[in-house]
């Protein structure tokens, strides 16, 4: 079984400052994760994504995720926020290669990024 | 290319109605997921399709959804008798097949049952 916890449902930064959004997750094979962005009324986008190799993952917009297997988390940052930042982001997790179910995705309950002028 | 797209992209039912809602995924994608998003929450996996075999429907809540794909590429998720508490989101995903492969979103119909 797999399932991920995202600390904070509402973050709120000012334009220019350090974004952090947490990610725990857990799992009981090694897991894939990942970080979608949703805009209002818009599907999920792939922000970037860790399956192997490189723990330090770097994705668009100036997103990165570092993969901590001891601390089973997989936090997303951005040195300096942006307006157009602003929306839901989503951290997901699935089995990886060890996963039967095609690689179904387990998300979070989501985290609502605000960014103040 | 064209991305996966949904339809339609909002169903407003009366209570005890049926719903049927289309996904179009990118042509070509093996795998097929659905997915619904209750308001204010993540999603969460419905049912997978591999081709047309229906190979996961363990996160269907209950009998009166059924999905299909019948040609292996658009796929229809059906809810019979809705209830108010089908209103939600409706995502349709799809992605090449192998363990590495990223799945592109559409954009959701949104199901509101009066």
């Amino acid at each position: 079984a797999q399932s991920v916890t995202q600390l904070g449902s509402h973050v709120s930064v000012s334009e220019g400052a350090l974004v952090l959004l947490r990610c725990n997750y857990s799992s009981s094979v090694p897991p894939y994760l990942f970080w979608y962005v949703q805009y209002p009324n818009q599907g999920l986008q792939l922000l970037l994504k860790y399956t192997t190799g490189a723990t330090l993952v770097k994705g668009i917009n100036g997103f990165e995720a570092e993969f901590k297997k001891s601390e089973t988390s997989f936090h997303l940052t951005k040195p300096s926020a942006h307006m157009s930042d602003a929306a839901e982001y989503f951290c997901a997790v699935s089995g990886g290669r060890n996963n039967n179910a095609g690689n179904m995705l387990t998300f979070g309950g989501g985290t609502r990024l605000m960014v103040k002028p | 290319g064209a991305g996966v797209s949904q339809s339609p992209r909002y169903k407003v039912a009366k209570r005890g109605q049926d719903v049927a809602l289309r996904c179009d995924p990118i042509s070509g994608h093996v795998s097929l997921f659905w997915y619904q998003q209750a308001l204010g929450q993540g999603p969460e996996f419905l049912t997978y399709f591999q081709n047309e075999a229906q190979l996961d429907k363990s996160g269907l809540p209950s009998d009166r959804f059924f999905a299909e794909r019948p040609e292996g590429s658009v796929s229809t998720l059906k809810i019979q008798r809705t209830q108010q508490e089908d209103s939600a989101v409706y995502l349709c995903a799809s992605t090449t097949g192998t363990h590495l492969g990223e799945q592109y979103f559409g954009p959701g119909t949104r199901l509101t049952v009066t």
